[in-house]
């Protein structure tokens, strides 16, 4: 059965921290690993990675994919209290399987 | 503006009352799919579409029906709700094949089945 556990289910930081979350995954037919995140609304996506070892980057945020050992972590850098939402990521090949997600609470 | 449209945002019903959630989205994607929310077990899919006449069974299709007649609509109906269905539930669409094969999704629709 495919599933996607992430790690830690929440996390409180202060501003300015830096914070690692993860993404274990178990699915056939990999085709992409992706992240969102989800405050409290829509989820918007962040990163899609699909090639293990190759970081993706945006701004404070960046995510590597390593395919070998099935997982994948998202880390934020000099944390805001903007960051504050839920982490979610996702894979699978049209049929997604989605992790539980990640709460991350920033405090100022 | 590329955007996913869902309606109603809200939603009340009975037990039993047949209801449709419409899902619009006007990127020309492909894809389009629908998920539940639910504390705890987060997002899993109910069902999704490749391409028009195309709908195939996600994670928790149990209850709920789906058709794609246009390429833009892609409607959740609930032949007879019952309150397990209490949920708040998501439109997404993404390209078939290309550079990213991400989902955009819709502002979700929060349904109550008393």
């Amino acid at each position: 059965e495919d599933k996607v556990v992430q790690s830690p289910l929440s996390l409180v930081v202060h501003e300015g921290d830096t914070v690692t979350l993860n993404c274990s995954y178990e699915v056939t037919n990999f085709r992409s690993l992706l992240w969102y995140k989800q405050e409290k609304k829509a989820p918007t996506f962040l990163f899609m990675l699909t090639s293990s070892g190759i970081e993706k980057k945006s701004g404070r945020l960046s995510s590597i994919l390593d395919k070998k050992e099935l997982f994948s972590i998202l880390n934020i850098t000099a944390t805001q209290t903007g960051d504050s939402a839920v982490y979610l990521c996702a894979t699978g090949t049209y049929k997604y399987i989605f992790g539980t997600g990640t709460r991350l609470k920033v405090l100022a | 503006e590329a955007q996913v449209t869902q309606n109603p945002r809200y939603l009340i019903t009975v037990t039993g009352k047949k209801l449709t959630v419409t899902c619009s989205q006007n990127m020309n994607h492909e894809y389009m799919s629908w998920y539940r929310q639910d504390p705890g077990l987060g997002l899993r899919q109910i069902y999704y579409s490749m391409n028009v006449e195309v709908t195939d069974k996600g994670d928790v299709p149990e209850g709920y029906k789906v058709s794609r007649k246009e390429k833009r609509n892609f409607p959740l109906i609930l032949e007879s709700p019952s309150p397990n269905q209490t949920s708040l539930y998501f439109c997404a669409s993404s390209l078939v094949e290309g550079a990213t094969y991400e989902q955009y999704f819709g502002p979700g629709t929060r349904l109550t089945v008393t």
